[in-house]
């Protein structure tokens, strides 16, 4: 049974940089594809960005000047950080997995709400 | 940039009802399309990919159809189960989510 842990800052001021991380159990983390995709409250779903198990990424456009997505093989870790944030990126963020060689989500974590506020 | 357009933004049907959801691409996308369920306060869930290929594990009266640019997510009988959020993502490229359709029961 696969299981995405996230962790990470729930409360950042303007400015700071969300870091999350997203830990991996119950399945091999390589071979497949990895994403972040956030939920403003009460709004639709945004994709940050994705990363295969080669270490590739894509970034959205929007968000790509500020964000950086990352694995750790070796530990079953993928990270999100974003730096500069404000309180647009107050949302709830998931770590996502897909299916070996393609994008969809079939796996979700279960969530972290970060806010950004002073 | 390529735009996918949910169509409509809301719904409400009765019990037993067909519920058709409409998913626009502005741009060919192939078959790179899926379909989530997020009931309120839930993480999503998977309906369909490949534009219509069931999941596994989700009933048999949710169906996805299309190719290119237009596709539909269908509910032939609408449960009060199935009140939920529904998103069509792209994911061909850049991913990229619809805006949602929210049903609710009539």
């Amino acid at each position: 049974q696969v299981q995405l842990q996230q962790r990470g800052a729930g409360l950042l001021k303007p400015s700071e940089t969300l870091s999350l991380t997203c830990d991996v159990y119950g399945g091999s983390f390589s071979g497949y594809y990895w994403s972040w995709i956030r939920q403003p409250p009460g709004k639709g779903l945004e994709w940050i960005g994705e990363i295969n198990h080669s270490g590739s990424t894509n970034y959205n456009p929007s968000l790509k000047s500020r964000v950086t997505i990352s694995v750790d093989t070796s530990k079953n870790q993928l990270s999100l950080k974003m730096r500069s944030v404000t309180a647009a990126d107050t949302a709830v963020y998931y770590c996502a997995r897909g299916p070996t060689s393609s994008w969809y989500v079939v796996y979700w974590g279960q969530g972290t709400l970060v806010t950004v506020s002073s | 940039d390529i735009q996918m357009t949910q169509s409509p933004s809301s719904l409400s049907a009765s019990v037993g009802d067909r519920v058709t959801i409409t998913c626009r691409a502005s741009q060919d996308i192939s078959n790179y399309l899926a379909w989530y369920q997020q009931k309120p306060g839930k993480v999503p869930k998977l309906l369909i990919y490949a534009a219509s290929t069931l999941q596994s594990g989700v009933p048999s009266r949710f169906s996805g159809s299309g190719s290119g640019t237009d596709f539909t997510l269908t509910i032939s009988s609408l449960q009060p189960e199935d009140v939920a959020t529904y998103y069509c993502q792209k994911y061909n490229g850049d991913s990229l989510f619809g805006g949602g359709t929210k049903v609710d029961i009539k």
